[in-house]
This record gives C-alpha cells, sequence and structure tokens, in this order.
C-alpha cells in the first residue's frame, strides 16, 4: 500500500535535547511539508520541499531544520533553540509543488519536558 | 495575502440532521480548494477538491462542497449526519495568483470541530 509513515507517534525528549522526526513516503511524489499543529491553531507550515537537495522556509521556521537527501524522505529536527517544541506534528506530500491536494502522514505527538 | 476562514469554531449537530461547514477564502484569480477531515490523533483525511469545472463537488463520506466565486465561498455539505462524522474540518486553498504563478503551498483554515449528538 502507497503513503505516508511518520515514526513514531510519540515522543518523549528532555528540554534542551535535539530530536528528529521521520517521515516515509512510496507515493513517488515530488513534494513534501512538514506542518505543526496546535489546540486552535489549524496548521502551520514549518518547512516544504519541491525536490530533492532543494527546501524551503515555511512560517514557523525557527528551531527547526530539514534535509531532503532521497525523494522518499524528509525528516524534520526539532533543535534546543525552538522555544515550545511540544505539539503534534504533521507530515504530507504531493505529487509535485505547487497548489494540489496534499496526503497527510498520521503525526508524531512530541512532548519535551 | 492569501488567506482562508472558517468562520465556525465549534458546530454541534444531531445525528440524520443535515450539515452545512463555511469556508471563505482570499486568493489570487484562480484557486484550488480542498476540505480535509481529521479524527483525534490521526493525520487529515482529504474529502473534495475542486480545481476547475462544475461548481458543485462531490466527494467520499457522502459529503459534497459548492465553490461559489461571487462569494469567495466553498462550503462543505452534508444531507444526513452519522456519528462517525465527528471529528475536525480543515478548508484550505492554493492555486495560481493574478501573475499565474503557483504559490507552491496550501493555505489552511483554522478548522472547525463537529461534534454530533446521538
Amino acid at each position: 500500500d502507497g503513503g505516508i509513515t511518520q515514526s513514531p507517534k510519540y515522543l518523549f525528549r528532555k528540554e534542551g535535547q535535539n530530536v528528529t522526526l521521520s517521515c516515509e513516503q512510496n507515493l513517488n511524489h515530488d513534494a513534501m511539508y512538514w506542518y505543526r499543529q496546535d489546540p486552535g491553531q489549524g496548521l502551520r507550515l514549518i518547512y516544504y520541499s519541491q525536490i530533492v537537495n532543494d527546501f524551503q522556509k515555511g512560517d514557523i521556521a525557527e528551531g527547526y531544520s530539514v534535509s531532503r537527501e532521497k525523494k522518499e524522505s524528509f525528516p524534520l529536527t526539532v533543535t534546543s533553540a525552538q522555544k515550545n517544541p511540544t505539539a503534534f506534528y504533521l507530515c504530507a506530500s504531493s505529487i509535485r509543488g505547487g497548489s494540489y491536494e496534499q496526503y497527510f502522514g498520521p503525526g508524531t505527538r512530541l512532548t519535551v519536558t | 495575502a492569501q488567506s482562508v476562514t472558517q468562520p465556525d469554531i465549534h458546530i454541534t449537530v444531531s445525528e440524520g440532521a443535515s450539515l452545512e461547514l463555511r469556508c471563505n477564502y482570499s486568493y489570487g484569480a484562480t484557486p484550488y480548494l480542498f476540505w480535509y477531515v481529521q479524527s483525534p490523533g490521526q493525520g487529515l483525511q482529504l474529502l473534495l477538491k475542486y480545481f476547475s469545472g462544475d461548481t458543485l463537488v462531490q466527494g467520499i463520506k457522502g459529503f459534497e462542497a459548492e465553490f461559489k466565486r461571487s462569494q469567495s465561498s466553498f462550503n462543505l455539505r452534508k444531507p444526513s449526519v452519522h456519528w462517525s462524522d465527528a471529528a475536525e474540518y480543515f478548508c484550505a486553498a492554493g492555486g495560481l495568483g493574478d501573475g499565474g504563478t503557483s504559490y507552491g503551498k496550501l493555505t489552511f483554515g483554522q478548522g472547525t470541530i463537529l461534534t454530533v449528538h446521538p
């Protein structure tokens, strides 16, 4: 079955530690996206990549970093510089960059204490 | 700037009643419009999409949406709600700006939480 996988489902870290969230897709999509979701705030775009080895900052990129070395993979690192990292993180992909429909993974809930 | 507004934060309906969730957008000349549904702790699932053509769009799970350019709206409807429809619903917009250039991403509304009473 084609789809997007995010692992792990739940992640716990101590404050001051960097943590990397995994996102893999086997849909052969060119574009991939990372969103952060907080209660009552909808989805906010962190980073997106329209092609391998290229990515752009979204609306709330500070304290986050990404890489896109393979078409299938778009890992997100939450650094210690992110002031309030506890949130639900969603990865998505679309057939190519632009305004096409996006398909979402199941999400990772990160808790930092 | 592009924006999507969902005026209702929370809607409650009785099972079997009809449903309409509102979405207004502010976008360029050619908006692409989407509705997604999210169950608690899950990812988003695409319900339907509008790119062009017929302004009444059918989706999965019995949902439909109507694009009204004059009102800048794309409201989601269902004639008879089931208890399993309780979830959060997101409207999203993308598309081409006035210069014909894609914005490269989607803009999401804040979401509407739907509660269904038995």
